[in-house]
């Protein structure tokens, strides 16, 4: 079946400081890309999507300055959290759709911890 | 925008019994509606879908159903085992750009 592979798996950085998340489709070609944020005992809430090659489009309220998003290739797109804050804290995923897929296919996630 | 509210936001059931979970959308267009199952710190994991032009589906011991007329669907689990306890979510794609809304999101626990 569809595999998103996602990393790091875990990050802790220092506050200001920037860091970059990978979700890399194994075995299909991820036309689209969607990027969630969880914080504790809350529900997915959908950043930005992406699609191979175009800029992305972002939720109302978030910030695209701060949270770059890059799907440059079918098979690789990347969110980099720009000057990162502790309330950027939070378990960020993936889930990536493809040409042919109904569903959805969720990376395993990224649990950012700012200090 | 779509929007998706889950009921309840917890539930607690007796293992062997059975657990319901609802929820509502708002755009009647959407077309796709996944349930996931979330384990603490982990991905969430499809356990059942359904589409618009489908009015139940079952798998072993997990069904849902959905009703576009009322704009709701619910996820049932019939003879829960203490493995079911977990953080479930439904969710809509929408028309507009294949995204999926999740609802809020309903903690279970089976009790042995």
């Amino acid at each position: 079946g569809a595999v998103v592979s996602q990393h790091p798996s875990r990050v802790i950085c220092k506050s200001g400081t920037s860091v970059k998340i990978e979700c890399r489709s194994l075995d299909f070609q991820a036309t689209t890309m969607f990027w969630y944020r969880q914080f504790p005992k809350q529900s997915l809430m959908l950043m930005a999507t992406s699609n191979e090659g175009s800029k992305a489009t972002y939720e109302q309220g978030v910030e695209k300055d701060k949270f770059l998003i890059n799907h440059a290739s079918l098979t690789l797109s990347t969110l980099t959290v720009t000057s990162a804050h502790p309330e950027d804290s939070s378990f960020y995923i993936c889930s990536a759709g493809g040409q042919g897929l109904y569903g959805y296919t969720f990376g395993s996630g990224t649990r950012l911890t700012v200090v | 925008g779509e929007n998706v509210e889950q009921h309840p936001s917890t539930l607690s059931v007796q293992e062997g019994d059975s657990a319901v979970i609802k929820c509502t959308y708002s755009d009647s267009a959407s077309n796709y509606f996944p349930w996931y199952k979330q384990e603490l710190g982990k991905r969430p994991q499809l356990i059942i879908d359904i589409r618009s032009n489908v009015g139940e589906k079952k798998d072993q011991r997990i069904a849902v159903t959905l009703n576009k007329t009322a704009k709701h669907f619910s996820l049932h689990i019939t003879e829960t085992q203490p493995e079911d306890s977990a953080v479930y979510f439904c969710a809509a794609k929408g028309a507009a750009g294949n995204k999926l809304t999740f609802g809020g999101g309903t903690r279970v626990l089976v009790k042995p």
